[in-house]
């Protein structure tokens, strides 16, 4: 099925560990999006690529590192773990980096830092 | 800052009643849109809507928009179980560019 996969759905890491989540989308859109959500907070955007060759800082990007690796692929990077990074991540894709196109979101990956 | 906050946090009703969420947010906006989560799920895009509309319809939702007040509601009539979910409203607009923001959520919970 079209859309956007993540992997790992879950990981568990010790504070200082590095681990890189991958996200790729099949739908040939241009956008690319990293959010973290966590109980009480919504969603909150990490970083995010407009377009292949660009990545920008959203609005927690301390602690983390993206790739935008083709125009399919965007991974997210934490270098040294912490607890509290423990969340879940989302990855999302739009077909332009424009206003009024929804986003399409992946299932997913659950994080536990200890 | 959150732009969007869903209102009311938690909503619990019958099967068949129609259930309202409301969303606020502080500053212009482009467009709004609704997303749907079930537990454990990504979220999936149900409707949007542009600061130059008032209303939209898509089945059995009902989204309206008033600018003056910078809120939006969201309308989901003769409920299902299936419609048990979270609810959030996302804007793009002056203070995110083309990014989305998104609030908290309503949490809503069908009873069959």
């Amino acid at each position: 099925n079209a859309g956007v996969t993540q992997t790992p759905k879950f990981q568990v890491l010790k504070t200082g560990q590095s681990m890189t989540l991958q996200c790729a989308q099949d739908m040939n859109h241009n956008s690319m999006y990293w959010y973290r959500q966590d109980p009480g907070m919504g969603l909150r955007l990490i970083y995010y690529s407009a377009s292949e060759g660009t990545t920008d800082k959203g609005e927690v990007p301390n602690g983390y590192n993206v790739s935008r690796l083709n125009k399919r692929e965007f991974s997210l990077r934490l270098e040294s773990a912490a607890p509290s990074q423990t969340s879940v991540y989302f990855c999302a894709s739009s077909r332009v980096f424009q206003e009024g196109y929804g986003y399409t979101f992946g299932s997913g990956t659950r994080l536990t830092v200890v | 800052s959150q732009q969007g906050e869903e209102d009311p946090q938690a909503l619990s009703i019958q099967e068949g009643e129609n259930a309202t969420m409301n969303c606020s947010y502080k500053t212009s906006i482009n467009n709004l849109q609704w997303y749907r989560q079930n537990s454990g799920r990504g979220l999936v895009h149900l409707i949007l809507i542009r600061s130059n509309e008032r209303e939209k319809h898509s089945g059995r939702l009902r989204v309206t928009l008033d600018t003056s007040k910078k809120s939006s509601s969201l309308l989901i009539t003769a409920s299902r179980a299936a419609d048990t979910a979270s609810y959030f409203c996302a804007t793009d607009g002056e203070t995110s560019g083309s990014r989305l923001t998104f609030g908290e959520g309503t949490q809503l919970t069908v009873n069959p």
